[in-house]
């Protein structure tokens, strides 16, 4: 495997579910980014992780956990969503923490709320 | 609120025509990224921009900061199909966060 890789691609999960995206990538980055992406909306940023230690936490819902075990693996666990939270959502990384660099992106999942 | 305005916001044209697409700010960027992304896919990046004026190339993309770092434009001469995707900018203003476009939709017709 190479670059940056997300699974599952396609979630579909109800408001009472609890699931868990999860995200890896094998550049041998330092910097992981959680993004939110809805259509016709700029991507939002919702957490980011430099060696490991979470940097930013942009108001997101605690319904959203991010965890962070190792530079190379990122995951997103959710809870009791709601419908508005449908959209994909991207894992990146990047070589350092800084906007300048250049930011690898995965695949994406896919998430619907039912 | 930092934004940056993209337009169009999509745009659908015949092959071999020629496009530009815009993103316009009021803030000041230290440099700026333009993205590529295609569906089922994760964005990718095509450029960086940093000095004010900048012009640069990708084989029949042509990218360009502005002046003052606060706008950019990306041109597209003879479009193929395999431009079509969803382009995304977005400016750096020295930490870390990138501020994101909401993108342009490009559809080339074969």
């Amino acid at each position: 495997e190479t670059g940056v890789t997300q699974t599952p691609r396609h979630l579909v999960m109800g408001m009472t579910n609890k699931k868990s995206l999860k995200c890896e990538q094998h550049l041998g980055h330092n910097a992981m980014y959680w993004y939110k992406q809805s259509a016709k909306k700029p991507l939002e940023l919702m957490f980011v992780y430099n060696f490991k230690e979470q940097t930013e936490n942009n108001s997101v819902p605690s319904r959203f956990s991010p965890e962070c075990p190792n530079s190379s693996h990122l995951f997103l666990h959710l809870h009791t969503l709601q419908p508005e939270d449908s959209a994909l959502y991207l894992c990146a990384s990047s070589q350092r923490l800084a906007g300048a660099y250049e930011q690898y992106f995965g695949p994406g999942t896919r998430l619907t709320v039912t | 609120t930092q934004l940056l305005e993209q337009s169009p916001q999509f745009l659908s044209i015949q092959e071999g025509e020629n496009l530009t697409v815009y993103c316009n700010s009021s803030s000041v960027f230290s440099s700026l990224q333009w993205y590529r992304q295609e569906p089922g896919e994760g964005p990718v990046l095509l450029v960086t921009v940093v000095t004010g004026g900048e012009v640069k190339k990708l084989k029949r993309l042509t990218f360009q900061f502005g002046d003052a770092r606060k706008d950019s434009s990306l041109h597209i001469t003879a479009a193929q199909p395999g431009d079509t995707g969803l382009y995304l900018c977005a400016g750096a203003k020295g930490n870390y966060q990138l501020i994101w476009g909401a993108g342009t939709k490009l559809i080339i017709k074969p």
